[in-house]
């Protein structure tokens, strides 16, 4: 298994410049979700999916949209990118949140580090 | 609200002496509580986990936590440092979010250096 796979690792956008970010698992994870970190304030939830067409907002939406039309695949959008988005994004993905959603360790891809400029 | 507090953002050790990182919890109710790494320039790796059973859990590499409700704490030890442990920690407890979705709320993270 590959796990969770990000690309690109490395970008470098202008202000208003729009982009995707990938994100692919093998693991057949129903939970899937986008973190973004910065220095000092650890890892924020962006959005998140519990399955194949279901997406919810995280702690910090805004400036950001999903989809998720099948299983594997999470990409997470950029519509007008601006210089506060610059960040290290982490896609995670885990089992299926069950009833005891809590207790499942969630993996993490290697990240993507975006600047914008 | 849950929340997690890492109460040093950078704690200095020798090679060779134990290493403990504190984190303190809120939940309101019981939670799932997990311990991450960060080596420079890497994604995160699971060192443990706790999900109400054994108060005392061991992890990858030599580290362990212990859960104590009465103190809300989770606090992260190891016996005896290696050079190889330097590297970021995250407390982590688990949430539901928005009734459909598990979250993970991060700590700030601290910063373990290990000097020979």
């Amino acid at each position: 298994n590959a796990g969770v796979t990000q690309t690109p690792k490395f970008q470098v956008l202008k202000t208003g410049q729009s982009m995707t970010l990938q994100c692919a698992q093998d693991m057949n994870h129903e939970y899937m979700s986008w973190y973004r970190q910065d220095p000092g304030m650890g890892l924020r939830l962006i959005h998140y999916s519990v399955g194949a067409g279901i997406t919810d907002q995280g702690e910090v939406p805004n400036g950001y949209n999903v989809s998720r039309s099948t299983t594997e695949d999470f990409p997470l959008r950029l519509l007008s990118a601006a210089p506060s988005q610059t960040s290290v994004y982490f896609c995670a993905s885990s089992y299926s949140r069950g009833i005891f959603p809590n207790s499942y360790e969630q993996y993490f891809g290697p990240g993507t580090r975006l600047t914008v400029t | 609200a849950q929340s997690v507090t890492q109460l040093d953002s950078h704690v200095s050790v020798s090679e060779g002496t134990p290493v403990l990182l504190r984190c303190n919890y809120s939940s309101s109710y019981s939670p799932s509580l997990f311990w991450y790494v960060q080596h420079p320039n890497k994604g995160l790796q699971l060192l443990l986990k706790y999900t109400s059973a054994a108060t005392l859990v061991k992890g990858i590499n030599g580290f362990e936590a212990e859960f104590k409700k009465s103190e809300t704490s989770f606090h992260l030890t190891k016996p005896s440092a290696h050079m190889s442990d330097a590297a970021e920690y995250f407390c982590v407890v688990s949430v539901r979010f928005n009734q459909a979705g598990t979250a993970l709320i991060f700590g700030k993270g601290t910063t373990l250096s290990v000097s020979s």
